[in-house]
């Protein structure tokens, strides 16, 4: 299985300030379509997964802007321009290249 | 607005199995594959299988001799069975469409526990 691992696992961080998430995979991500199928997570306490980004970079209807996602191949990041109290939760990459699915083990955001 | 919504017992007992409902709303069942995922209570996520729109089915080797996906097109549902489980297959289960790029609607989830 492809191994994905994220950094920090636990982030505090100071209202209005950025955040930044980085995910590894132990595989190139890129599928024989040519899509990189690298995908984050938001799980704010007591409710499911919300996807944020889809294939890196693509952010998902109803997300805010100060949301971004980049990388290629193997790393990837995830960026918070400012930090909100509503992005408290735990945030998990996931590739959906190679079968089966994997999720990393999921960054905890909190407020300082 | 598609919403998801899963349904089954929330207690198994042990070696019995384990089956669930998703139910699909607002849009059409046909048109999407669809997939099942799981977190054991404080841990992560697993990736269980999905179910093509052409009815072919894919499960994660770690599950695959024990689970079934079905989808019932008549009722705008899908469905999971899991045979033979333990305390290990405690979780709360997801249902969500969508495969490769993660699943754009996720059902609200529902815990199943594994006891005697």
């Amino acid at each position: 299985d492809v191994v994905m691992t994220q950094s920090p696992l636990s982030l505090p961080v100071t209202l209005g300030q950025p955040a930044s998430i980085s995910c590894r995979s132990s595989q190139s991500l890129v599928y024989s379509d040519g899509n990189t199928y690298l995908n984050w997570f938001q799980q704010r306490p007591g409710q499911s997964p919300r996807r944020l980004i889809y294939r890196v970079s693509n952010r998902d209807s109803g997300v805010p802007d100060r949301f971004s996602g980049s990388g290629s191949g193997t790393d990837f990041t995830l960026k918070i321009s400012r930090v909100e109290a509503e992005d408290v939760g735990v945030y998990y990459c996931m590739q959906g290249t190679h079968w089966p699915f994997t999720f990393g083990p999921g960054t905890k955001v909190d407020i300082k | 607005q598609v919403q998801l919504q899963e349904s089954g017992p929330g207690l198994v007992k042990p070696s019995e199995t384990l089956s669930l409902t998703c139910t699909v709303s607002g849009g059409s069942i046909s048109s999407y594959s669809w997939s099942w995922i799981r977190q054991p209570p404080g841990k992560g996520l697993e990736w269980i299988g999905y179910i093509y729109n052409s009815g072919s089915t894919n499960y994660n080797p770690s599950l695959k001799s024990r689970v079934t996906i079905s989808v019932d097109t008549s009722k705008n549902q899908f469905s999971l069975k899991l045979n033979s489980v333990t305390a290990a297959d405690t979780a709360v289960y997801y249902c969500a469409r969508g495969l490769g790029s993660g699943g754009d609607y996720w059902g609200q989830g529902t815990l199943v526990t594994v006891s005697s």
